[in-house]
């Protein structure tokens, strides 16, 4: 079946320590996201990647950092630096159509708690 | 930049009762306009999409949309709610410029049966 994987499905992490979430997708998508959900503010864009070895910061990219090494793959890790870590974080991929119009496809999220 | 407006936060509405969701983006070129739904514990799904063509568009489950252009509007519609339809709601926009999906924050519907 394709599409999008995200592991963990919960996460547990001391503060102050570095994790990484894992993403990947075989729909043979471009593009990749990372977005964090909070209750009441939607979605946020940490993070998206056009193309291999290409990423752009998104709304609140601070205290996060990504990788694109491979198609497949967009890891998101979630720094130290990061004030309030906990929270939903949802990894999405797309494609563009022939008439230019994209359409996301969401993996079901990781939840991060950070005590 | 664009930006999406979702002004109704919290929604309850007995069964059979219609349904209105509004969605007001800012952004003056061609957009294109989703409504996704998360049901509790589970992952974000894609109810319906404009793209181009008929400005009302029919989606999964019974629910519609209509692109106003004038208003910057994309309001979600369902004639006869259902309990199932209990979950949150969202409106994003994109824009053929750009790459980037924008969310609103999103409206929690709650169907008493």
């Amino acid at each position: 079946d394709g599409g999008i994987t995200q592991s963990p499905k919960y996460l547990f992490r001391k503060e102050g320590q570095n994790v990484t979430l894992s993403c990947e997708q075989n729909l043979n998508h471009d593009a990749m996201y990372w977005y964090r959900q909070d209750p009441g503010q939607g979605l946020r864009l940490i993070y998206y990647s056009q193309i291999v070895n290409d990423f752009q910061k998104g709304d609140i990219a601070e205290g996060y950092s990504v990788s694109r090494e491979k198609k497949e793959s967009f890891p998101l890790t979630v720094t130290s630096a990061q004030k309030n870590p906990t929270a939903f974080y949802l990894c999405a991929s797309s494609k563009q159509s022939p008439q230019g119009a994209r359409e996301a496809f969401f993996g079901q999220g990781t939840r991060l708690t950070v005590v | 930049a664009q930006s999406v407006s979702q002004h109704n936060h919290h929604v309850i509405l007995s069964e059979a009762a219609s349904l209105e969701l509004g969605c007001n983006y800012s952004y003056g070129g061609t957009v294109n306009l989703f409504w996704y739904v998360q049901y509790p514990g589970q992952h974000l799904q894609l109810l319906l999409k404009y793209f181009s063509g008929d400005p009302l568009v029919k989606g999964i489950k019974g629910f519609e949309a209509e692109f106003i252009k004038s208003k910057f509007s994309f309001n979600l519609r369902k004639p006869s709610v259902q309990w199932s339809d209990t979950a949150e709601y969202f409106c994003a926009v994109n824009n053929n410029a750009g790459n980037m999906l924008t969310f609103g924050g999103g409206t929690r519907l709650m169907v008493k049966p």
